[in-house]
């Protein structure tokens, strides 16, 4: 069964500090990696999306980590603002083959930035 | 552009009622999904389709209808609804293979 997990559950950071989610996946046939990000009573919107060859993608603050060898990925938010507070995703999908163009969705992490 | 909307926003049930959740589209999008989000389970997909007239099973199949009768239209069908499908529901949208999804704003369902 094609599973991603995610790690923490919840997280608290202070203002100005950086926020560390991780990810890891089983099926090395994943070939793309979306951070989607959601806000209390919406729906849950892309951030930032990696596919494997490439190490690192940096968007703003938003930067992906990924390490093909240990399947696992990582988004980190540098200076959190308490505006990035939301719950976040990390999810895989193939692009060939039986269930295609389907996501998979970590269980999420639901990040406080106190100021 | 409106992007995704779905209707309705909110929606109470008695155990075996049926009812029919509708997702829109303006995007002109051949990939359309419905999911279910619990507490702690994140997104579980439940049907999708890859364009008008084809439909597909996800992860949580089971309870669950859909129909794709029109390229912008979604429809999520419950045909005797159990207190197991309290959930809030969302739609997306996108154009397949390494593409962002578009979701909707979710429709929260409460069983009894």
């Amino acid at each position: 069964q094609q599973q991603v997990k995610q790690s923490p559950q919840s997280l608290i950071v202070q203002k100005g500090g950086i926020s560390i989610i991780n990810c890891a996946y089983e099926n090395t046939a994943f070939d793309y990696f979306p951070w989607y990000q959601q806000f209390p009573g919406k729906g849950p919107a892309l951030l930032i999306a990696i596919r494997p060859d490439v190490s690192e993608k940096k968007e703003g603050r938003f930067t992906i980590s990924f390490n093909k060898s240990a399947k696992q990925f990582s988004l980190h938010i540098m200076d959190s603002q308490p505006g990035d507070s939301a719950t976040y995703f990390c999810a895989a999908s193939n692009n060939s083959g039986a269930g295609s163009y389907q996501l998979t969705f970590g269980k999420g992490t639901k990040l406080s930035v106190i100021p | 552009n409106a992007g995704v909307t779905q209707t309705p926003k909110f929606r109470v049930l008695k155990t075996g009622q049926s009812m029919t959740l509708l997702c829109a589209q303006d995007m002109n999008h051949e990939y359309m999904y419905w999911y279910r989000q619990d507490p702690g389970m994140g997104l579980r997909l439940i049907h999708y389709s890859v364009g008008e007239g084809t439909t597909a099973k996800g992860e949580v199949p089971d309870g669950y209808n859909v129909s794709r009768l029109k390229k912008q239209n979604f429809l999520l069908g419950l045909e005797s609804a159990a207190p197991s499908q309290t959930s809030v529901y969302f739609c997306a949208s996108g154009r397949g293979a390494w593409k962002t999804q578009y979701f909707g704003p979710g429709t929260r369902l409460l069983v009894l």
